[in-house]
This record gives C-alpha cells, sequence and structure tokens, in this order.
C-alpha cells in the first residue's frame, strides 16, 4: 500500500525557516518524480514544485523560487522542502504527492500545517 | 502562470447529470493532454478522479468522466449521488514546465 506521510509543520514567525519531510513506502519510491502542493485555510490547491526521480532536475512555482528548496533522499525514501524566508502568504498545508508518468499525481499524504505569524 | 478557470460552485439533484468547466490557454490545456481532475471532501487530502483529460484510475466510479475542447477541459459526473458532494480541482501540466490548478468547484448535491 502506497503512504506518504508529511512531518516537520508547525508556527513560525516570517523570516524564518522550516523543513518539511516526506517519508514513503510501499512503492519504489526511487523511480518516482516527487511533488508539493499546498492549500491556505479554506482556498484552493497551488502546486509549489517537483522533483526527477534522481533529484537532478527541479521545477518550482514563481511564488516560491529563490525561498524555497525541494530534495529528496532515496536510500532513506524520503521527500524535503526546505522553506526560508517564509511569508504570511506561505500559510498553508503542505502536501507531498507522487506524481505519475510525470504529469499528475495519484497519491496524497495526509499534509502538514505551515503557519506563518507572529 | 495564471490559475485554470472553474465555476465557483455547481449544483444537481441526485440521480442528474452535471458537468464542471476548467478553462486554460494554450500554453496549458490547449495544448497538452495533460489534464487531471481531483475531489476533495472536507479536511481530507484530494483523490486523483481523472487523468490524461479521459483516464479514470482503478477504483472510480464510471459515472465520472472527463473531455476536452481547445482551451476547456471537463468533468462530468453522471448519476449524481449524495456522496459526491465535495470540491473538485483541475490541473494541467504547462509549457513552462510547471503545473497548474483550477480555483476549485464546490459541487452540491441538492
Amino acid at each position: 500500500e502506497v503512504q506518504l506521510v508529511e512531518s516537520g509543520g508547525g508556527l513560525v514567525q516570517p523570516g524564518g525557516s522550516l523543513r518539511l519531510s516526506c517519508a514513503a513506502s510501499g512503492f519504489t519510491f526511487s523511480s518516482y518524480w516527487m511533488h508539493w502542493v499546498r492549500q491556505a485555510p479554506g482556498k484552493g490547491l497551488v502546486w509549489v514544485s517537483r522533483i526527477s526521480s534522481d533529484g537532478s532536475s527541479t521545477n518550482y512555482a514563481d511564488s516560491v523560487r529563490g525561498r524555497f528548496t525541494i530534495s529528496r533522499d532515496n536510500a532513506r525514501n524520503t521527500l524535503y522542502l526546505q522553506m526560508n524566508s517564509l511569508r504570511d502568504e506561505d500559510t498553508a498545508v503542505y502536501y507531498c504527492t507522487r506524481g505519475r508518468l510525470g504529469f499528475y499525481f495519484d497519491y496524497w499524504g495526509l499534509g502538514t500545517l505551515v503557519t506563518v505569524s507572529s | 502562470q495564471s490559475a485554470l478557470t472553474q465555476p465557483a460552485s455547481v449544483s444537481g439533484s441526485p440521480g442528474q447529470s452535471i458537468t464542471i468547466s476548467c478553462t486554460g490557454t494554450s500554453s496549458d490545456v490547449g495544448t497538452y493532454n495533460y489534464v487531471s481532475w481531483y475531489q476533495q471532501h472536507p479536511g481530507k487530502a484530494p483523490k486523483l478522479m481523472i487523468y490524461d483529460v479521459t483516464n479514470r484510475p482503478s477504483g472510480v466510479s464510471n459515472r465520472f468522466s472527463g473531455s476536452k475542447s481547445g482551451n476547456t477541459a471537463s468533468l462530468t459526473i453522471s448519476g449524481l449521488q449524495a456522496e459526491d458532494e465535495a470540491d473538485y480541482y483541475c490541473s494541467s501540466y504547462t509549457s513552462s514546465s510547471i503545473w497548474v490548478f483550477g480555483g476549485g468547484t464546490k459541487l452540491t448535491v441538492l
């Protein structure tokens, strides 16, 4: 059974940093692209970032480029999102999701809440 | 990259059919057959319902179907059931090598 479990969310002040993790199991993690998608309270889904199966290629939404870094450890079956220079508008539930054939998201974690507030 | 455009809400009675539209541009929906749809119940994670415009994952009811014409994709739900009441989001790959979601549509089953 495919499982994605996010962790690392919490309350952080504007300008602060946080690192999210996503532990994957039930599939060959190193064979799949992975993505982060976020959802602000009461709002819609927003794609954040994507990383290739071997970690050599990444993409970012304009709103986070230069502040967030996606990475992965295939030996530990874990996806990461390093978030720096956090802003109020980064407050959201962050979902880890598996990219299928690269272009859609077939499994999702339950999400981890990041709150940016002073 | 702007979000895809979806109606904020749609509604229908049990047994009826409804269609949710998803309008993009020639840089996303119009060029790529990589439109997918997701169902999200309150407080839950999204669930894949349709991928590559028309394909249904294993386990998803055949009451759900997808289509595309030009820059607009559509999700049709036939034989509406109470359990279909949820938020629905479309998504597309784009020419900028990023992904974009629609703003979401709240489906109410009357």
